[in-house]
């Protein structure tokens, strides 16, 4: 079945203990990226990746950072999470960065005490 | 000021109802306009692409106006598994990054 995943799906965490959520697509896509979702701003993009190797900024950036060693993967890192980041997190993936349609995987759901 | 607008709602409506929403952007060398709908705590997916001439798939009719930089989505008939979240999404205009408007909450009741 053609998908994205991510794990965990829910997470509880202290302010400052480093954690990576991680993101998987098995349908070759060339585009992935990370977005957050929070009441009364919608989805934002925090970084996305044209290929592997290639990752850039999207509009909320600060506190995370990505990498994109293979094509399937692209983790989203939070070196030191703060309450601010507490949020919904989906990755997305699609053929190419002007592909019509993103396929969103399920959702990662962080809280950061 | 947001880039995309939407009336967050909620349209609350019986079923059998036809509803529309608009959806306004800022950027006018925006190139690719979408809909997509989101169930409560689950991921979006893609309702329809908006086309120039407008399109149409079953229930659901979207509309694109440049000059004015809007676009809608009418749905008819609505059921009630209608309900749901629908996110106007914008592309282009020199930038890989779509920008989401914030959604429009729909809420179909018997």
């Amino acid at each position: 079945e053609a998908q994205v995943t991510q794990n965990p799906r829910y997470l509880i965490t202290v302010t400052g203990k480093k954690l990576t959520v991680t993101c998987s697509q098995n349908m070759n896509h060339e585009y992935m990226s990370w977005y957050r979702q929070d009441p009364g701003l919608g989805l934002r993009q925090i970084y996305y990746s044209m290929n592997v190797e290639v990752t850039d900024k999207g509009d909320v950036p600060e506190g995370y950072k990505v990498s994109r060693k293979e094509k399937r993967n692209f983790p989203l890192i939070l070196e030191s999470p703060s309450p601010n980041q507490t949020s919904l997190y989906f990755c997305a993936s699609s053929p190419g960065a002007h592909s019509n349609e993103q396929f969103f995987g399920p959702g990662t759901r962080l809280t950061v005490l | 000021r947001k880039e995309v607008e939407q009336d967050p709602g909620p349209f609350n409506v019986p079923e059998g109802a036809t509803v529309a929403f608009n959806c306004t952007y800022s950027n006018s060398a925006s190139q690719s306009f979408f809909w997509y709908r989101q169930d409560c705590r689950k991921e979006p997916k893609l309702l329809m692409s908006v086309y120039s001439s407008g399109n149409e798939d079953g229930r659901f009719t979207a509309q694109l106006n440049r000059a004015s930089q809007y676009i809608s989505l009418l749905i008819r008939d609505s059921k009630l598994s209608d309900s749901a979240t629908y996110l106007c999404v914008v592309k282009g205009g020199g930038s890989y990054i779509p920008t989401f408007g914030r959604g429009t909450s729909l809420i179909v009741h018997p």
